[in-house]
């Protein structure tokens, strides 16, 4: 257990599907991150708030639309993907952003169908 | 363009073996971390090496960084069934920009 929690573990989506995958840290952190895991390819930071601003998004697409409500809760929503978009998702978080080492949580593993 | 390098990208060894992984970059790195991830699931916190020729260990697990701060290994010492997974090392590429990058990751099985 590193204190993030992602949920759902697997999600099966079709390409017209709308869904969302929520991340929690009960770390007190300040920073949280969504990075993309794809076979054989390093893993991809995809966006980064720090105290609740976006403070990155990494050229992803706009079928990804995150959403930081507050600094313990991360969601990223999900609409009309394609195939290539199944992947592991890991939700991580940091003390602070741009610094020190980062908790990751368990990971949403999608597939679209 | 991959900017973290390791290798090898896969290993397997005996049990009671020694390994090394290396990681290396063609720029200067600002922090170089290592984890450990098992399939699948979430990568665990090992080590975080900041300082030219810093070098910390944990249990068996030892992790160096070299004086340019661009190469990084991790060697484990009389390797156990319990060190199977993938290691991966990550950096900043500089400081307070998030530019976090990682590399492929390497594949270690370890022969009862």
């Amino acid at each position: 257990e590193t204190g993030v929690t992602q949920t759902p573990r697997h999600l099966v989506m079709g390409m017209t599907n709308k869904k969302s995958l929520k991340c929690e840290q009960h770390l007190g952190h300040n920073a949280m991150y969504w990075y993309k895991q794809s076979a054989k390819k390093p893993l991809e930071l995809m966006f980064v708030y720090n105290f609740k601003e976006q403070t990155e998004n990494n050229s992803v697409p706009s079928r990804f639309s995150p959403e930081c409500p507050n600094s313990s809760h991360l969601f990223l929503h999900l609409h009309t993907l394609q195939p290539e978009d199944s992947a592991l998702y890991l939700c991580a978080s940091s003390y602070r952003g741009g610094e020190g080492q980062q908790y990751f949580g368990p990971g949403t593993r999608l597939t679209v169908t | 363009s991959q900017e973290l390098e390791q290798s090898p990208q896969s290993l397997i060894v005996q049990e009671g073996k020694n390994l090394t992984i290396n990681c290396t970059s063609s720029k200067t790195l600002y922090g170089l971390y290592w984890y450990k991830q098992k399939y699948g699931e979430g990568l665990i916190f090992l080590m975080m090496l900041q300082k030219g020729g810093e070098e910390k260990s944990h249990e068996k697990i030892t992790a160096k960084l070299d004086e340019k701060k661009q190469q990084s290994s991790l060697h484990i010492t009389a390797s156990q069934p319990s060190h199977a997974g993938i290691y991966l090392c990550g950096a900043d590429k500089s400081s307070g920009t998030y530019k976090y990058i990682f590399g492929t990751g390497t594949r270690l099985k370890v022969l009862a």
